[in-house]
């Protein structure tokens, strides 16, 4: 069973930074595509970030660019977000997804809160 | 980017009946390979999303017969044959043609 679970979030003041960790398991981590999807309060989806199997290839949404970085480490099966200078429309649920820019995520983790508040 | 426009953006249906959600693009969703990559995600209250439909009109394992999608170029549709009480929720368009891949703003489905 293909399981995502992500860690991490919480409360951080504007201008602040944590680090996003996602657990994969159920499936080979080091095969697919893996990337990070939001949504603030109430609203729809928005891609963040994703990375193709071997890191060679990774885009970011133009709002991220520069404050975000998405990295993994498949020995560990894990897919991590670095978030730097966090402003309030950042605040979401954080998602870990299976899938990439194309097919669109076919996995999804249960999410992690990122508030941003002083 | 490319803007994904739902309509309607409430669905209330009568269980058993049909129910239909359109999605039109403001750009061409076809790609230099030859394919539509089109979408569809169903997220259930207190739920993170899951995906139906992938590259228009391939269901995903597990997802009932009576989920369908079609469309073209710019015009996209979700179909349900017969809703069910677990159909409710709200469903997504999501493009990923054009980086960013970009989703629509959802139709919320519930029943009457």
């Amino acid at each position: 069973e293909v399981q995502l679970v992500e860690s991490g979030g919480g409360p951080v003041q504007p201008g602040g930074s944590l680090r996003l960790s996602c657990a994969a398991s159920g499936f080979t981590f080091s095969s697919y595509w893996m990337s990070w999807v939001r949504q603030a309060p109430g609203k729809g989806l928005e891609w963040v970030a994703c990375m193709k199997q071997e890191g060679t290839e990774l885009y970011y949404e133009d709002s991220v660019e520069g404050r975000f970085t998405i990295s993994r480490d498949n020995a560990k099966k894990s897919l991590y977000l670095q978030v730097n200078s966090l402003r309030a429309e950042d605040a979401a649920v954080y998602y870990c997804v299976r899938g990439g820019p194309k097919l669109g995520p076919e996995y999804w983790g249960q999410g992690a809160l990122v508030t941003v508040s002083s | 980017d490319v803007v994904l426009t739902q309509s309607p953006l409430s669905l209330p249906v009568t269980l058993g009946q049909p129910a239909s959600i359109s999605c039109r693009s403001s750009q061409s969703l076809v790609y230099s390979d030859g394919n539509t990559y089109l979408n569809w995600f169903h997220q259930r209250p207190g739920q993170s999303p899951r995906r139906l439909i992938y590259k228009v009109s391939n269901r995903d394992s597990g997802v009932p017969d009576r989920f369908s999608g079609s469309g073209s170029g710019t015009d996209f549709t979700l179909k349900i044959s017969r809703v069910e009480a677990e159909d409710v929720g709200i469903y997504y368009c999501m493009q990923g043609t054009h980086w960013p891949g970009t989703f629509g703003q959802g139709t919320r489905v519930e029943i009457k």
